[in-house]
């Protein structure tokens, strides 16, 4: 049973538009979420977190957005650079320190 | 400051052999994971260590896999004897203790033939 899903294996966005890439979780026991990059060869790179007493998170051209009566979470990229294109992966935590993880986006970033 | 190192990078082997990996977290982070992640999947957890003590260890299949973290700082994951379905990247992680957010090392492509 995934408690986590990115039900979108792949995005393409044109360079300079928004990307929004979005994640949807089951357990309510979940109170932390965190959004991580990973470009190929290389371990994931945490990107930005939010936590459930929340709805918005924001750190410079990434907003993360939760909502917690639908369980869905969206990472909002503006505007989309080259340099985004990569794999993102949503993980949630109960508080337990243990990282529940989708299967990840692959975002194509079009010049 | 350095992040988490790994190495080796990249591991051959045939089927039924043994193999290491090697883990040297960020300088004070308490916390070390060890995950295993398949194409296309994220990553699943194998152990958890809380300094040397292994404080969750109930995905680790112990039959053929064992870990250790004698000093609490570097670590080890070893696979003996490896199977085919073993082929993944094994990746380590560490955070500041009682944090959630992990950082992450590059991980070991492990390819069983």
């Amino acid at each position: 049973d995934q408690q986590v899903k990115q039900n979108s294996p792949s995005l393409s966005v044109q360079e300079g538009r928004i990307s929004i890439l979005n994640c949807d979780y089951t357990n309510s026991m979940f109170d932390y979420f965190l959004w991580y990059k990973k470009y190929p060869a290389e371990g994931p790179t945490f990107l930005i977190s939010i936590s459930s007493i929340k709805d918005k998170n924001e750190d410079g051209r990434f907003t993360v957005f939760l909502n917690k009566s639908a369980k869905h979470l969206s990472l909002h990229i503006v505007p989309s650079q080259p340099g985004d294109s990569a794999v993102y992966f949503c993980a949630a935590s109960d508080g337990n320190y243990q990282l529940i993880w989708g299967a990840g986006t692959k975002l194509i970033i079009k010049p | 400051e350095a992040g988490v190192v790994q190495s080796p990078r990249y591991k051959i082997i045939e089927k039924k052999q043994p193999v290491a990996f090697w883990c040297n977290p960020i300088s004070g982070h308490n916390t070390l994971y060890w995950y295993r992640q398949n194409l296309g999947q994220g990553p699943e957890l194998l152990i958890r260590y809380e300094n040397e003590e292994a404080v969750d260890d109930s995905q680790l299949p112990k039959d053929r896999f064992s870990a250790e973290r004698l000093k609490g700082v570097d670590s080890t994951l070893k696979i003996q004897p490896a199977e085919l379905g073993d082929s993944a990247v094994y990746l380590c992680a560490s955070s500041l203790e009682l944090a959630v957010e992990q950082y992450f090392g590059p991980g070991t492509r492990l390819t069983v033939t």
